[in-house]
């Protein structure tokens, strides 16, 4: 089955203490991307990346830190996490065709707490 | 910068009760607004792209729209199981970024 695999799916972790979350794709797509999704801010973009070894900021990059070491592998590294970065996260993929963002699909989400 | 501007915010429907979403969007050459439905707790499904202004994409009770300016989402005789949040988003030519929109939270009510 065609997927984007998150995990964890829920994580409950205190200020300062290293995570990653992982994401997985077999879809061979080219463009991997990750989200927040926050109460009345929607779904703003953190990361993304065209290919192995290229990615590039979103427009919420600040606290975070991606890799792309391998085409269907995007993990979200969170050095030192905040209270501010509580949130549902996605990753989502797509081939990238027409020079950029294709049709994308989603993982099930991270909900991240940071207490 | 592009935007995408949705309402309206929640819409509460009679089952069988036709309505439309709006998405407004600003864009610097349109490469593609793209339609999403959204469960509670899970990632956003794909239902439509449009490319150009008067394109038209049809899914079972959905119907999408494109004009220059903006895109409808009409829903025709509604089922509670169209309740869901519907996302608008568009790529831009020269981004790599989807902007999306907050969304529409619809309720159709038995």
């Amino acid at each position: 089955e065609a997927q984007v695999t998150q995990n964890p799916r829920y994580l409950i972790t205190v200020t300062g203490k290293k995570l990653t979350v992982t994401c997985s794709q077999n879809m061979n797509h080219e463009y991997m991307s990750w989200y927040r999704q926050d109460p009345g801010l929607g779904l703003r973009q953190i990361y993304y990346s065209m290919n192995v070894e290229v990615t590039d900021k979103g427009d919420v990059p600040e606290g975070y830190k991606v890799s792309r070491k391998e085409k269907r592998n995007f993990p979200l590294i969170l050095e030192s996490p905040s209270p501010n970065q509580t949130s549902l996260y996605f990753c989502a993929s797509s081939f990238a065709g027409h020079g950029g963002a294709n049709v994308l699909t989603f993982g099930a989400g991270s909900r991240l707490t940071v207490l | 910068e592009d935007q995408v501007t949705q309402s309206p915010e929640a819409l509460r429907l009679q089952e069988g009760e036709s309505s439309s979403l709006n998405c407004s969007y600003t864009v610097s050459g349109l490469r593609g607004l793209f339609w999403y439905r959204q469960d509670p707790g899970k990632g956003p499904e794909f239902l439509f792209t449009l490319y150009s202004a008067g394109e038209e994409k049809e899914k079972e009770r959905l119907k999408a729209t494109l004009t220059k300016k903006e895109s409808f989402l009409h829903i025709t005789a509604p089922k509670p199981e169209d309740s869901a949040t519907y996302l608008c988003a568009v790529s831009g030519a020269g981004s790599y970024q989807l902007t999306f929109g907050k969304g529409t939270k619809l309720s159709v009510i038995p």
